[in-house]
């Protein structure tokens, strides 16, 4: 079973306009969030985090929004620019034992010039 | 600061054949973690490790097998390789137990022929 979920395989939006990555979890026992950006023939980046007790964290064009209530967060980028373009994953902790990080299957965001 | 470096960048072995896989953390980082990531997949967690000793164990078979050295760099062992093994092997490294942001190398492509 998929605890993390992304529902769209890929995202295209013009660039200066704003990007919107879904993710949806089931496991009400993860208490931590990340987005990883990832390039061809590269590792994951780390982008943006949020923590359970919190609704948002923004990082500069990144802004990660969490409500716990429908166990779903969106990943906001503002303005988006085509060096955005990239595959986006969301990823989730469960708290206690081990620190692995459970991954959606990722969003193809394409920024179009 | 060099990142987290891993090596081989590519490898081409045959079913039944043993593999050996490579990691360097980010200095003053301790813990190691292990994912595997197939083609259209988010990264699945393989192993973690914190001070030589595992913290935790994703659903792989015993043929995968891990350890951490004193200088905190780790391999990653997988015998009697299977055609689906075939994928990119990524190496995440974290300064300690409790923090969240793993920060991830570019990978080795393991192709099982």
């Amino acid at each position: 079973d998929q605890q993390v979920k992304q529902n769209s395989p890929s995202l295209s939006v013009q660039e200066g306009r704003i990007s919107i990555l879904n993710c949806d979890y089931t496991n009400s026992m993860f208490d931590y969030f990340l987005w990883y950006k990832k390039y061809p023939a590269e590792g994951p980046t780390f982008l943006i985090s949020i923590s359970s007790i919190k609704d948002k964290n923004e990082d500069g064009r990144f802004t990660v929004f969490l409500n716990k209530s429908a166990k779903h967060l969106s990943l906001h980028i503002v303005p988006s620019q085509p060096g955005d373009s990239a595959v986006y994953f969301c990823a989730a902790r469960a708290q206690g034992g081990s620190e692995k990080l459970v991954f959606g299957k990722g969003t193809k965001l394409t920024v179009n010039p | 600061d060099a990142g987290v470096t891993q090596s081989p960048t590519h490898l081409i072995k045959t079913r039944g054949q043993q593999v050996t896989l490579r990691c360097s953390p980010i200095s003053g980082h301790k813990s190691v973690s292990w994912y595997q990531q197939v083609l259209g997949q988010g990264p699945q967690f393989i192993f973690q490790y914190y001070e030589k000793e595992e913290r935790g164990r994703g659903n792989f078979p015993d043929r995968f097998s891990a350890r951490q050295f004193p200088n905190y760099s780790s391999e990653l062992n997988v015998n009697a390789l299977l055609l689906g093994d075939s994928a990119l092997y990524l190496c995440a490294s974290s300064l300690a137990l409790g923090t969240y942001e793993q920060y991830f190398g570019p990978g080795t492509r393991l192709t099982v022929t």
